[in-house]
């Protein structure tokens, strides 16, 4: 039982590149989340699904798409990197069991757009 | 106002101190409450859910004040490996399935 796993682990950027974060989670849950970390941001929500099929926008959606392609896996794309997108982002998805009113983070994909 | 809001510290003890951290919420319809570590350069992993009646494990106890909107998390004893970002959480538990990140405080625990 992996958990949520997310690829890469660290990723470095031209400005105007593009790529795909990818996050699988074992949990059996039908929510997922995209989050960015930042010096003295916390973490912000980027986009969530809450399940297969449906996607919604967080607090800081501008520059990302994200897909659900199956309950396990939920893609956050960068379609045009810029500097500002500099972050460690993170997927999560609620534990194991019945509860869902917390979250269980992957490892995160540090990324640097040069 | 932020709907989350810690302060970031960081606060430097010695090896055995009590300390305190403490956190205010804006959302008044809020109903779940958490306490989240996060290492350096690791993700943020629960440490402790915060119940109206207040919550004890170990060295840590959380608790809840609706009226204030007030979070607050003691650690006794500390240990050097309690150095980490505390991150408080809440969950307001609206349609979004949203969690609200304060920013964290900062903890060193000092030889």
């Amino acid at each position: 039982n992996a958990g949520v796993t997310q690829t890469p682990k660290f990723q470095v950027l031209k400005t105007g590149q593009s790529m795909t974060l990818q996050c699988a989670q074992d949990m059996n849950h039908n929510s997922m989340y995209w989050y960015r970390q930042d010096p003295g941001m916390g973490l912000r929500l980027i986009y969530y699904s809450a399940s297969e099929g449906t996607t919604d926008k967080g607090e800081v959606p501008n520059g990302y798409n994200v897909s659900r392609l199956n309950k396990r896996e939920f893609s956050l794309r960068l379609e045009s990197a810029a500097p500002s997108q500099t972050s460690v982002y993170f997927c999560a998805t609620p534990p194991r069991g019945p509860s869902t009113d917390t979250q269980y983070f992957g490892p995160g994909t540090r990324l640097t757009v040069l | 106002r932020k709907e989350v809001e810690q302060d970031p510290g960081p606060f430097n003890v010695p090896e055995g101190a009590t300390v305190a951290f403490n956190c205010t919420y804006s959302n008044s319809a809020s109903q779940s409450f958490f306490w989240y570590r996060q290492d350096c350069r690791k993700e943020p992993k629960l440490l402790m859910s915060v119940y109206s009646s207040g919550n004890e494990d170990g060295r840590f106890t959380a608790q809840l004040n609706r009226a204030s909107q007030y979070i607050s998390l003691l650690i006794r004893d500390s240990k050097l490996s309690d150095s980490a970002t505390y991150l408080c959480v809440v969950n307001p538990m609206d349609s979004s399935y949203k969690l609200i990140f304060g920013s964290g405080t900062r903890l060193l625990v000092r030889p």
